[in-house]
């Protein structure tokens, strides 16, 4: 199966900050990634697709790049409304992996 | 507007089996390039995908779980329902349903997700 791990697990940073998220596959996924924020008692919510592509509705400060096996999420300037949890998910296969996550916390 | 809404016990005790049930608004279960997914978070850990239902009943499961879970729907009610045989308190958490980006490669993403419900798992 195909592992994703999601570096830091935690991050500090303040209004106005630019953030960035790393997510790594454990083989080549090709560019078969997609970001998800989730707040606390709320249902995930679709940030980018296929690794680059913002989804619909999604503010232009988000943006993600990487192919093969390095991946990142960045904030370019961080909004009150963005202190969330970060999941990236592989959907490479017909398995579709999580990463662990990376919480952004108000510093 | 699409929602997708979870139901079914909040406690349930080991070796028993959980169902749960989907209920889809604002698309159908039936329509061509549907899927609806089931996945779940155990308190503190990452998101788990379980299985996944197509609109025309074709399935996937997570291969470390494939023996325990079926999922089925059910077009007149536009539900889709998860059953997980010989729970365990592992499996405790809050498990949802979202609904597969239609044309997605593989798996898949999931653009809309229901709000989850917490399943404990205990004696």
């Amino acid at each position: 199966d195909i592992q994703m791990t999601q570096s830091p697990s935690t991050l500090s940073a303040s209004v106005g900050d630019r953030v960035t998220i790393t997510c790594r596959a454990s083989q080549s996924i090709s560019f078969w990634v997609a970001w998800y924020q989730r707040k606390p008692g709320k249902a995930p919510k679709l940030l980018i697709y296929k690794a680059s592509t913002l989804e619909s509705g999604v503010p232009s400060r988000f943006s993600g790049s990487g192919s093969g096996t390095e991946f990142t999420l960045t904030i370019s300037s961080l909004q009150p409304d963005d202190f969330a949890t970060y999941y990236c998910q592989q959907y490479n296969n017909f398995s579709g992996t999580f990463g662990p996550g990376t919480t952004v916390e108000i510093k | 507007q699409i929602t997708l809404k979870e139901s079914g016990p909040s406690l349930i005790k080991p070796k028993q089996t959980l169902s749960l049930t989907c209920t889809l608004s604002g698309f159908s279960i039936s329509s061509s390039g549907v899927g609806v997914a089931w996945i779940r978070q155990p308190p503190g850990k990452a998101l788990e995908w379980l299985a996944l239902i197509y609109w025309d009943d074709d399935k996937s499961f997570s291969s470390s779980l494939e023996s325990r879970l079926s999922i089925t729907k059910d077009t007149s009610k536009n539900q889709v329902v998860l059953t997980m045989t010989n729970m365990d308190p592992v499996d405790t958490g809050t498990y949802h349903c979202a609904r597969r980006r239609s044309g997605a490669f593989g798996i898949g993403f999931f653009d809309y997700w229901g709000q989850g419900t917490l399943v404990t798992v205990s004696s």
